[in-house]
């Protein structure tokens, strides 16, 4: 069975740093894309960015309004998706997925909170 | 970046009536990778239709889903009480991923 369980959702003020991770298991991670999408309160979806398997040569993708704030990163040993998260802004409050699949989006986590909040 | 409009926002309908939505890019996409997802209130969205037409696993066949280029169709057949959630498109064919603002299917 597919498990994708983030953590490390928070609480933050503006222009704070937060870093999420994601667990994965009942894939082979190291043949995955991975991505995270979020979802701010009451709102819909937002592609924050998604980091191609390493035989796709690796390279990240983001959404505009994170490109250059948020970085995307991987650990095949340990099974793990990290999104590192700088110069935070009120309107990046969101529930924050973890997710798998090639373009579509097949398997998703429950979400982990973030709050930026002065 | 590739813009999806989705309408209508709400759709109003009874269980065993017919439901289309529509979702409409701003620029023709690439090999009609275009996707529909669901979601129900907390819980985390599911893939329903991928490549604008071929349904995912498991998901019954009163969900269809058509069109090509710019212009996409969810369609289901005929509303089960389950059915009533937000649905969302998606489209992979181009850089970023983007995905429509939602249109919500509620009872009438």
């Amino acid at each position: 069975e597919v498990q994708l369980v983030e953590s490390g959702g928070a609480l933050v003020k503006p222009g704070e740093s937060l870093r999420l991770s994601c667990a994965a298991s009942g894939f082979t991670f190291s043949d995955a894309w991975m991505s995270w999408v979020r979802q701010a309160p009451g709102k819909g979806l937002d592609f924050v960015g998604r980091v191609k398997k390493r035989r796709d040569g690796g390279t990240t993708e983001y959404g505009a309004p994170v490109e250059g704030r948020f970085t995307i990163s991987r650990d095949d040993s340990k099974n793990t998706l990290s999104l590192q998260m700088n110069s935070l802004k009120i309107e990046d409050t969101a529930v924050y997925y973890c997710a798998t699949g090639i373009g579509t989006i097949d398997w998703w986590g429950q979400g982990t909170l973030v709050t930026v909040s002065s | 970046e590739t813009v999806l409009t989705q309408s209508p926002g709400t759709l109003s309908l009874s269980p065993g009536e017919r439901a289309t939505l529509s979702c409409r890019a701003s620029q023709s996409i690439r090999s009609n990778q275009l996707a529909w997802y669901q979601q129900k209130p907390g819980q985390a969205p599911r893939l329903l239709v991928y490549g604008a037409s071929k349904r995912a696993t498991g998901i019954p066949d009163r969900f269809s889903g058509s069109g090509s280029g710019t212009d996409f169709t969810l369609t289901i057949s005929r509303l089960e009480p389950e059915d009533f959630a937000v649905y969302y498109c998606q489209q992979y064919g181009g850089s970023p991923w983007t995905f429509g603002q939602g249109t919500e299917v509620e009872i009438k």
